[in-house]
């Protein structure tokens, strides 16, 4: 079974910090994904990464960038948190013209 | 216009149900598609694979019309435990996935 794990399932920050969501995999997957999720605007793409240290912008990379150190390991990064990200945010993995796997997901709030 | 268009719903209806759920696309490039299941407040599972001459599991078929950009995803005999959002996914060759917004379903007693 795949496994994705992110950090944490529900978290509270304050405007202006600096956020780090963690996801972690266990299948040695080059591909991985940081999507957020929204009512009425449903799944959009942030950033993914092809490979450790590689990078590319999704649909919405604004305000948000991306850490690929080590392969098992993407790390999305909120640089000044706005209330505006308030969020669930979703990470994936999966290899070319296979589905993604999700992780549980983490609800992010921005007070 | 979106990249990958869903009716949002949402669809009620009683157990036993069969009820068909349709998603087209715009990217003629896509090469993969798939459904997923999202349950309230979950991550989208995926539910099954969408190939051209179309895939059956159990009581869901999936069918997928290329040269209409469309694809189907149908329910037969439905079950109160098939209510969720259904998501229908179009992937390109370089690996990135669109998403529809999703289609509620709730199957009532």
């Amino acid at each position: 079974d795949v496994k994705v794990t992110q950090s944490s399932r529900y978290l509270v920050k304050r405007t202006g910090e600096k956020v780090f969501l963690e996801c972690v995999q266990d299948m040695d997957h080059e591909n991985m994904f940081w999507y957020r999720q929204d009512p009425g605007l449903g799944l959009r793409l942030i950033y993914f990464s092809y490979d450790v240290k590689m990078k590319e912008k999704g649909d919405i990379p604004e305000g948000y960038s991306v850490s690929r150190e080590k392969k098992e390991r993407f790390s999305l990064i909120l640089e000044s948190a706005s209330t505006n990200q308030t969020s669930m945010y979703l990470c994936a993995l999966g290899q070319i013209n296979q589905p993604q796997h999700f992780g549980d997901g983490t609800r992010l709030s921005i007070l | 216009r979106k990249e990958v268009e869903q009716d949002p719903g949402p669809f009620n209806v009683p157990e036993g149900a069969t009820v068909a759920f349709n998603c087209t696309y715009s990217n003629s490039a896509s090469q993969s598609f798939f459904w997923y299941r999202q349950d309230c407040r979950k991550e989208p599972k995926l539910l099954m694979s969408v190939y051209s001459s179309g895939n059956e599991d159990g009581r869901f078929t999936a069918q997928l019309n290329r040269a209409s950009q469309y694809i189907s995803l149908l329910i037969r005999d439905s079950k109160l435990s098939d209510s969720a959002t259904y998501l229908c996914v179009a992937r390109g060759d370089a690996g990135k996935s669109t998403f529809g917004d999703g289609t509620t379903l709730t199957v009532k007693p």
